[in-house]
């Protein structure tokens, strides 16, 4: 079965330095995975996906991640963090068979502090 | 601009007294699912629909229940609502259910069972 695992409950930064949220997969076949970010009491708001192609994908926000086969991760970064970029954040992979749902990581916790 | 919109946001009920929360959109999309989200965990799949087909996940409690009476709404019934049903109800559309698909959320509505 597809999952990804998010190895850190919590990432802190200072605004102004560069981020990075970890996401590891394990899949049978192709991955495709997903980003969101979810704010309090909203809901999850796409950031960004890979399908197939360049490995370093860019996204909403001035976010980007970089698709690493040999290493199955698909790292969230940003270059410079803002206060505002201060959410909760999930990595998703699709399932390859049957209906082929989401499956969501466990989330990471992002604080920038000023 | 093109959403996904939840009514109402917040909805406090009582043990026991039905409750039914509600979701449109306005992307055309074919399928709609609903998840449930407690405590900032990963959101969980209850079910969803593929046009007018309903798929609903093996463990999904018999009190949740759904209804999709066009493309544009779609709606989630909590039969008897207990405690353990407090959590933030999250409805989501794609075009298709495909790999490459992207899900897109609305805001959500947090649920409190009093």
């Amino acid at each position: 079965a597809q999952s990804v695992a998010q190895p850190e409950d919590q990432v802190n930064v200072a605004e102004g330095n560069p981020l990075t949220v970890k996401c590891t997969y394990s899949v049978s076949g192709n991955p495709y995975l997903f980003w969101y970010v979810q704010y309090p009491n909203r809901g999850l708001q796409f950031l960004l996906k890979y399908i197939t192609g360049d490995n370093l994908v860019k996204g909403s926000y001035g976010f980007e991640a970089e698709f690493n086969k040999s290493q199955t991760s698909f790292h969230l970064k940003k270059p410079s963090a803002l206060v505002s970029d201060s959410a909760l954040y999930f990595c998703a992979v699709r399932e390859a068979t049957g209906f082929q749902k989401l499956v969501f990581g466990t989330g990471t916790r992002l604080l920038v502090s000023p | 601009d093109a959403m996904v919109i939840q009514n109402p946001r917040y909805q406090v009920t009582q043990f026991g007294k039905p409750v039914t929360l509600s979701c449109s959109q306005t992307l055309n999309h074919n399928v709609m699912y609903w998840y449930q989200q407690k405590s900032s965990q990963a959101p969980k799949l209850l079910f969803h629909y593929y046009d007018k087909d309903f798929n609903n996940e093996a463990d999904t409690p018999d009190n949740f229940q759904s209804r999709r009476p066009n493309t544009s709404f779609c709606f989630l019934d909590i039969r008897s609502p207990g405690l353990g049903d407090a959590a933030m109800y999250l409805c989501a559309t794609s075009s298709s259910p495909g790999l490459q698909e992207t899900q897109y959320f609305g805001p959500g509505t947090r649920l409190l069972v009093l």
